[in-house]
């Protein structure tokens, strides 16, 4: 049972647009969320985070937002940029001092230049 | 200056054999993980050691065992190849019991 769901598995975009990634999750005990970005042949690198007192973090040109009643998060990316094409994971725990995380199956983002 | 580091990155195996992943980390945690990554790209813990005591042990065959020498090492054994442990294996580590993991570039196991 996939507790935290990515579907559109892959999308384009144009340098310098927005990227809008989307993230659900089942299990309402799930209070922090973390975005990991993966380059191919290499591991996945902490990108962002939000923990569920909040409903929107921003780090330079990303931001995270979560709608807990809908048990839904977004990322953000503006502008993208090429070095942005990656596959991109969702994933989220119960706690911030909760180690178990559990993660989505990744959208592959290419930006087109 | 490789923060986590795993060797080797690809493993070519017959089925039946016996084979070790290393993993190290510099950055001075105290927590250390091993996920897996299977076919349709989940990846899912399989454990989890904080200051070389086991923490986390996801349902996974006995086949598999994780061993941590020290606090910088996470090493993953794995017995009796099956053609179903084909994957990639991510080594990670945090600091503590905290969110922010830090993964190694994987190791592509094949198993033949």
């Amino acid at each position: 049972d996939q507790q935290v769901k990515q579907n559109s598995p892959s999308l384009s975009v144009q340098e310098g647009r927005i990227s809008i990634l989307n993230c659900d999750y089942t299990n309402s005990m799930f209070d922090y969320f973390l975005w990991y970005k993966k380059y191919p042949a290499e591991g996945p690198t902490f990108l962002i985070s939000i923990s569920s007192i909040k409903d929107k973090n921003e780090d330079g040109r990303f931001t995270v937002f979560l709608n807990k009643s809908a048990k839904h998060l977004s990322l953000h990316i503006v502008p993208s940029q090429p070095g942005d094409s990656a596959v991109y994971f969702c994933a989220a725990s119960e706690g911030a001092g909760n180690n178990r995380l559990a993660f989505g199956k990744g959208n592959q983002v290419v930006v087109i230049p | 200056d490789t923060a986590v580091s795993q060797t080797p990155k690809y493993l070519v195996t017959q089925m039946g054999n016996d084979k070790s992943i290393k993993c190290e980390q510099n950055l001075g945690h105290d927590t250390m993980y091993w996920y897996k990554q299977d076919s349709k790209k989940f990846l899912k813990i399989m454990f989890s050691y904080n200051n070389k005591e086991l923490i986390i042990n996801e349902t996974v065959p006995n086949r598999f065992s994780p061993k941590s020498p020290d606090k910088a090492h996470l090493n993953l054994h794995i017995n009796s190849l099956e053609l179903g442990d084909s994957a990639v294996y991510f080594c990670a580590s945090s600091q503590g019991r905290k969110d922010t993991q830090y993964f190694g570039p994987g190791t592509r196991l094949t198993v033949l």
